[in-house]
């Protein structure tokens, strides 16, 4: 049975920094891109980063471009994103994401965790 | 980047209606197109893959179809559990963008 499931999320102040972890299991972990994705009420789902089976590609959407990174262990099966520079608007619950398809960077997302809720706020 | 708009935001029906849920892309997708369940307080849940493709175990009464920039879900016969919110998803050349979804709810 595929499971993924986030850890990290807490209640930070802005400018501060946080750590997602993702631990998968129940498939070939290193065969799949990997995807974070938010969610807020307000701008529903965002798709955050993606990382490619290897580690050796990745990419963020335009807001956490240069502020979060996206990365993998595939020895521990997880995957983790490094938050920094944390503003208010980064205020979510953060999934992780196992692609469809081996292999696939554009692709459907499968299995989703249960999230974790990051709070940006002073 | 490329958009997706949903339509309707809220759809109110009934159990055994018909229900067609429309998704349109600012661009051409051809079909790269997902659609996605979720209820509250739950993670999404892969539908409909590549406009058309049921996964696995999904009930044969929900269908996709469409290509390029027009897309639709349709549901043949609404049940109890099919209450919930629907999102579109494409995943086209380095893209990746969610519709803002469409809650369904009792009539």
């Amino acid at each position: 049975e595929v499971q993924l499931v986030e850890s990290g999320g807490a209640l930070v102040q802005p400018g501060g920094s946080l750590r997602l972890s993702c631990a998968a299991s129940g498939f070939t972990f290193n065969a799949y891109w990997m995807t974070w994705v938010r969610q807020t009420p307000d701008k529903g789902l965002e798709w955050v980063a993606n990382i490619k089976q290897d580690g050796s590609e990745k990419h963020y959407m335009a807001s956490v471009q240069g502020r979060f990174t996206i990365s993998r262990d595939n020895a521990k099966n997880s995957l983790y994103l490094q938050m920094n520079s944390l503003r208010t608007e980064d205020t979510a619950i953060y999934y992780c994401a196992k692609h469809t398809k081996p292999d696939f960077r554009e692709d459907s997302f499968h299995y989703w965790g249960q999230g974790t809720q990051v709070t940006v706020s002073s | 980047d490329i958009q997706m708009t949903q339509s309707p935001s809220t759809l109110s029906a009934s159990v055994g209606d018909i229900v067609t849920i429309t998704c349109r892309a600012s661009q051409s997708v051809t079909n790269r197109l997902a659609w996605y369940q979720q209820k509250p307080g739950k993670a999404p849940k892969l539908l409909i893959y590549e406009t058309s493709t049921l996964q696995s175990g999904v009930p044969s009464r929900f269908s996709g179809t469409g290509f390029g920039t027009e897309f639709t879900l349709t549901v043949s016969s609404l049940q109890p559990d099919d209450f919930a919110t629907y999102y579109c998803h494409q995943y086209s050349y380095y893209s990746w963008t969610f519709g803002q979804g469409t809650k369904v709810d009792i009539k």
